[in-house]
């Protein structure tokens, strides 16, 4: 079955630490998307990239790192600078933006990421 | 830079009501999407569209280019709808989608 995942679901991490959350697709997207989810609002993109070894930053890029060596993988690292890590982390993909149709999003089963 | 609305924040239903969400946006769109997070926090996309009317079952969505404006309506709804609905919206010159806040619905048996 065609999809995407996440790994870990579920996520506690101590303050100073760097985490890494797992998104791997085997949908053949070539666009991948990181957001972020906090109670009462809406998703905010964090970093997405369109191909292979290209990402660029959403909204809410700062404390976060990726990397696209492989299309299939598209890792967040949460960095001990972002000051506000605990949250919902969703990953997405979609077949690559032409400019005419806007493709559709498929999303993960998300990471929920505790700083303790 | 795109605004994204919903109402109701919260609604809660009987079985078997009709239902709609709204959805309005400040500036034009080339494309809408509307998505469902169950409580588990996985996201589901219902439709994705850019104009007049889609139908998937019980579910229908509509939008009004003019009005900036967007509705979701669930007929004959049940327990197993109860989520929380996300409408999405694509502007004219963006590549990335921006999120409404959700509506979450609970149905009652």
């Amino acid at each position: 079955d065609g999809g995407i995942t996440q790994s870990p679901k579920y996520l506690f991490r101590k303050e100073g630490q760097n985490v890494t959350l797992s998104c791997e697709q085997n949908l053949n997207h070539d666009a991948m998307y990181w957001y972020r989810q906090d109670p009462g609002q809406g998703l905010r993109l964090i970093y997405y990239s369109q191909i292979v070894n290209d990402f660029q930053k959403g909204d809410i890029a700062e404390g976060y790192s990726v990397s696209r060596e492989k299309k299939e993988s598209f890792p967040l690292t949460v960095t001990s600078a972002q000051k506000n890590p605990t949250a919902f982390y969703l990953c997405a993909s979609s077949r690559e933006f032409s400019g005419r149709a806007t493709p559709e999003q498929f999303f993960g089963p998300g990471t929920r990421l505790t700083v303790l | 830079k795109n605004e994204v609305e919903q109402s109701p924040q919260n609604l809660t239903a009987q079985e078997g009501e009709f239902i709609t969400i709204n959805c309005s946006y400040s500036v034009g769109i080339s494309a809408l999407h509307w998505l469902q997070q169950h409580p588990g926090g996985g996201i589901v996309s219902l439709f994705m569209l850019s104009s007049g009317k889609k139908k998937h079952g019980r579910l229908i969505a509509t939008i009004n280019i003019q009005e900036k404006h967007s509705s979701l309506h669930i007929t004959a709804s049940h327990p197993r709808d109860s989520a929380v609905y996300i409408c999405a919206v694509r502007d004219n010159y963006g590549q990335n989608f921006v999120f409404g806040p959700g509506t979450r619905l609970s149905v009652l048996p």
